[in-house]
């Protein structure tokens, strides 16, 4: 079965600008997770969606926002982006009591 | 404070060999707890899970332990080999009220060497 897909792979954008990442999950899979990583804060995580509601979310500021569609796939969105949310950002999708799946990133450079 | 700890420095083993890697963490209410190989560039990949009322889980080459009242988790490769060369990153499912989070540590990098 086809794993977790991450659009687009790489991604460079200025300052101020605005950016949207998009996540399909494995199909039946119907949790998706969002985590930012870099390399001296690992794993963040952002926020989590479940049959389109958010179930949890991260200490992020509010310029970070999702949503997950009735088809489970789920975008995240960045507003006014700054130099520090320079990062890999990865989704993952699970079912209940089981490991996450992740994608392989969307690699985001801000400059 | 609660926080999650993984070995900091790079672990490096000769081929063959046993790799154990700790994951210890403090004041949190666990679950369960999951292990994941990251390679560089990529994905975390999850290998196994483990939940708070089992000592240990198998899985091929790999063994994990978890012991509540230490607060560790230990995960082992056996009879490793240079393809487990990777970072290994520990995540602890604990109880928040009525909410189940999850905590990453930050990896632990492992080279093994023919």
């Amino acid at each position: 079965k086809a794993g977790v897909t991450q659009t687009p792979r790489y991604l460079i954008k200025t300052r101020g600008q605005q950016v949207t990442l998009s996540c399909s999950p494995i199909s039946g899979h119907r949790s998706v997770s969002w985590y930012q990583q870099t390399p001296g804060q690992g794993l963040q995580f952002l926020f989590e969606y479940f049959s389109e509601t958010q179930r949890n979310k991260g200490n992020f500021p509010g310029r970070f926002s999702g949503r997950q569609f009735s088809n489970s796939r789920s975008e995240m969105n960045v507003s006014t982006l700054e130099l520090g949310d320079s990062a890999l950002y990865l989704c993952a999708s699970s079912l209940v009591g089981s490991g996450y799946t992740f994608g392989s990133g969307t690699r985001l450079t801000v400059v | 404070s609660q926080k999650i700890e993984q070995n900091s420095e790079a672990l490096n083993i000769q081929e063959g060999k046993t790799a154990t890697l700790t994951c210890n963490y403090t004041n949190y209410s666990p679950a369960y707890l999951q292990w994941y190989r990251q390679d560089p560039g990529r994905g975390p990949v999850f290998l196994l899970l483990i939940r708070e009322n089992e000592k240990e889980k198998r899985k091929e080459r790999l063994k994990v332990t978890f012991d509540t009242t230490l607060k560790q988790s230990l995960f082992h490769i056996t009879a490793s080999q240079p393809a487990d060369s990777a970072t290994y990153l520990c995540a602890l499912g604990y109880r928040a009220g009525n909410n189940r989070k999850l905590i990453w540590g930050l990896g632990t990098s492992l080279a093994v060497n023919p």
